[in-house]
């Protein structure tokens, strides 16, 4: 059974910081992951998507990586502003189902 | 254009009650989910359905059942409404694997239920 982390679990700093929010999954066979961000009250945008075949995927100041082997992704944030402060979410597709498996979130709070 | 809408957007009903959420998205996706947001922000997974497959979370109560009139829609109906079933439900779609796509999966905004 496929089983979701994220470390930290919430997170502070101060603008113009670079960041990096990990990810780990239990197990390997996985189809993607996606990386999500949800503010308050809000559903979730998707931010970032890695394929199973992929390294490493960019969006403006945003760059996800993917070791499938070691089961770890990790979402990188340069120049943090205070509109990244949300919680984020990765979400890994086992290659076995159709089902999504969330991790519980990094709450991250960016200080002007 | 909205690609996955749901409505009501907040729900406020008493115990015992039937309700029902409503879901449709526009990005000619074939498998719908619904997800449930418990009060510690946690994502779990209740439904994912396509034309052709309905995978149920065993852990789902048989109160809930999903209900698709086509591929664009899966509506969710509740029965006999519980306190803990106050929680925010969302819907997504993706394309199924296998197919040519990269199965990103798209979320509707939620909808928040409220049972007193």
């Amino acid at each position: 059974k496929q089983e979701v982390t994220q470390i930290p679990a919430a997170l502070s700093v101060p603008e113009g910081e670079n960041l990096v929010l990990n990810c780990s999954f239990t197990d390997s066979a996985i189809y993607n992951l996606q990386w999500f961000r949800q503010d308050p009250g809000k559903g979730l945008t998707s931010l970032l998507l890695i394929q199973s075949s992929q390294r490493e995927q960019t969006s403006g100041r945003l760059n996800a990586s993917l070791d499938k082997s070691s089961g770890r992704s990790t979402l990188y944030i340069a120049a943090s502003q205070p509109g990244d402060s949300a919680t984020y979410l990765c979400a890994v597709r086992p290659d076995y189902g159709q089902n999504f498996v969330f991790g519980p979130g990094t709450r991250l709070s960016v200080l002007p | 254009d909205t690609a996955v809408s749901q409505t009501p957007k907040y729900l406020v009903t008493q115990m015992g009650n039937d309700k029902s959420i409503k879901c449709e998205q526009n990005l000619g996706h074939d498998t719908m989910y619904w997800y449930k947001q418990d009060s510690k922000k946690f994502l779990k997974i209740m439904f994912s359905y396509n034309n052709k497959e309905l995978i149920i979370n065993e852990t789902v109560p048989n109160r809930f059942s999903p209900k698709s009139p086509d591929k664009a829609h899966l509506n969710l109906h509740i029965n006999s409404l519980e306190l803990g079933d106050s929680a925010v439900y969302f819907c997504a779609s993706s394309h199924r694997m296998g197919t040519l796509n990269t199965g990103e999966l798209f979320f509707g905004e939620g909808s928040r239920l409220t049972v007193l």
